[in-house]
């Protein structure tokens, strides 16, 4: 049981260029999301999904776009990448039901932006 | 909007010994879970402890326990027995349940353990 999945691990980019991080999660959860983590901010919501079709914005959603390609697969999109993206990406997913169930991570993509 | 504070950027505690992490937080709702994850250095984000705002007793998961003050919004996190696999950062969130099947959570900013030998 793979989890959450995120691909690539690592990339570097130059400013302006586009980019597409992936995400699947396999344990059939409804809900997924993307969080960027940067030194002394902890985790921020960039875009979620509460279901396969619909996407919503987060707290800091401003530079980057987001497709729900089916209940596996949830992508984040740098159209043209700029140095202040530059972050460790996580994504995550969690169950349809249940009050208390928590959220589970993929392990991250570490992306700089030169 | 939900905030969640962690005071205490970094710590520090012997092997063997216990320490105590602070965690609060801002709210008007009633009904929310809490929760506390570790990211030790492979970055993993691994869920450590939660619990339910309604139940009084605080949750124990072995060497892990909170302290849940819900009238003081509180939620600090013990280590017991302290390991040197301990050592990561620890983030404490904050999740009110947003209708169907979305839960967002909203993360302090983190607190970094060190377990000395």
């Amino acid at each position: 049981n793979a989890g959450v999945t995120q691909t690539p691990k690592f990339q570097v980019l130059k400013t302006g260029q586009s980019m597409t991080l992936q995400c699947a999660q396999d344990m059939n959860h409804n809900s997924m999301y993307w969080y960027r983590q940067d030194p002394g901010m902890g985790l921020r919501l960039i875009y979620y999904s509460a279901s396969e079709g619909t996407t919503d914005k987060g707290e800091v959603p401003n530079g980057y776009n987001v497709s729900r390609l089916n209940k596996r697969e949830f992508s984040l999109r740098l159209e043209s990448a700029a140095p202040s993206q530059t972050s460790v990406y996580f994504c995550a997913s969690s169950p349809p039901v249940g009050r208390n169930q928590p959220q589970h991570f993929g392990d991250g993509t570490r992306l700089s932006i030169l | 909007a939900q905030t969640v504070t962690q005071s205490q950027p970094e710590m520090s505690v012997q092997e063997a010994e216990t320490v105590t992490l602070s965690c609060t937080y801002d709210t008007s709702e009633n009904n929310y879970y809490l929760f506390w994850y570790k990211q030790p250095p492979s970055r993993q984000m691994i869920l450590v402890i939660r619990q339910e705002a309604y139940k009084q007793q605080n949750a124990t998961e072995n060497r892990f326990s909170v302290n849940f003050q819900k009238a003081a919004k509180s939620f600090s996190l013990k280590i017991s027995d302290s390991q040197l696999g301990d050592t990561a950062m620890y983030f404490c969130a904050f999740m009110k349940p947003s209708g169907g099947s979305n839960y967002k959570l909203t993360f302090g900013k983190g607190t970094l353990l060190t377990v000395n030998p």
